[in-house]
């Protein structure tokens, strides 16, 4: 089945620092979504990305759709403490959403 | 407007035992799905479904019945549950595609001894 490779695994960043996670995968993607979940809540959508190229913000988050349509980045500028949380990258196809493995972001104050 | 709702919120099952995992929604979404999530492993999609009468199979599919009787509704049925089914189990509605936005319930969390 078609993978989304995220990593590391976990991230350890400082308040106030920016952070940039990427997801990669073999297959191309026509669209690229970047979910976030709190503890012990289901995910929520940041940002949705629908053409290579595309460079979309969200307050302090940008995400891009990588070129070759196989990758997409998120940044996350000025961390604050409510930043906490497991990022996903998601991508579909034939009515399947696929999601990374996830990165789970701490931010010490 | 409640959105997506799971029921239970806990469970705690024998091996062997069967059960059904609830989901609801109100948003006449078209698209609903069911994922399992472990420690890092991410969500697994186990079963979804593009409309009511339709069901199709995800990545993890065994061991793991659903029917899509109603717009709103989308049960998850475990037949005999083992010690591997342990985790948490999301439902997600959308739309009407995968990729557009996906609202998730809280989640139910299962342990199987």
């Amino acid at each position: 089945g078609q993978q989304l490779n995220q990593s590391p695994q976990s991230m350890f960043i400082q308040e106030g620092e920016d952070v940039s996670m990427n997801c990669t995968s073999s297959s191309i993607f026509n669209t690229w979504l970047w979910y976030k979940q709190e503890p012990g809540e289901g995910p929520v959508l940041l940002i949705a990305l629908y053409k290579a190229g595309e460079l979309t913000s969200n307050g302090r988050l940008t995400a891009q759709f990588g070129i070759t349509r196989k990758d997409s980045f998120l940044n996350i500028s000025a961390s604050i403490p409510s930043d906490v949380g497991i990022y996903f990258c998601a991508s579909g196809a034939n009515s399947k959403l696929t999601f990374g493995k996830g990165i789970t972001l701490s931010v010490r104050p | 407007n409640a959105g997506v709702t799971q029921t239970p919120k806990f469970q705690v099952l024998k091996t062997g035992q069967s059960m059904t995992l609830q989901c609801a929604q109100d948003m006449n979404h078209e698209y609903m799905s069911w994922y399992r999530q472990d420690p890092g492993m991410g969500l697994r999609l186990i079963h979804y479904s593009v409309g009511a009468g339709i069901t199709d199979q995800g990545e993890v599919p065994n061991g793991y019945n659903v029917s899509r009787s109603t717009t709103e509704d989308f049960p998850l049925r475990l037949l005999s549950a083992a010690p591997s089914q342990t985790s948490v189990y999301f439902c997600a509605t959308s739309r009407g595609l995968s990729t557009d936005t996906q609202y998730f319930g809280p989640g139910t969390r299962l342990t199987v001894l």
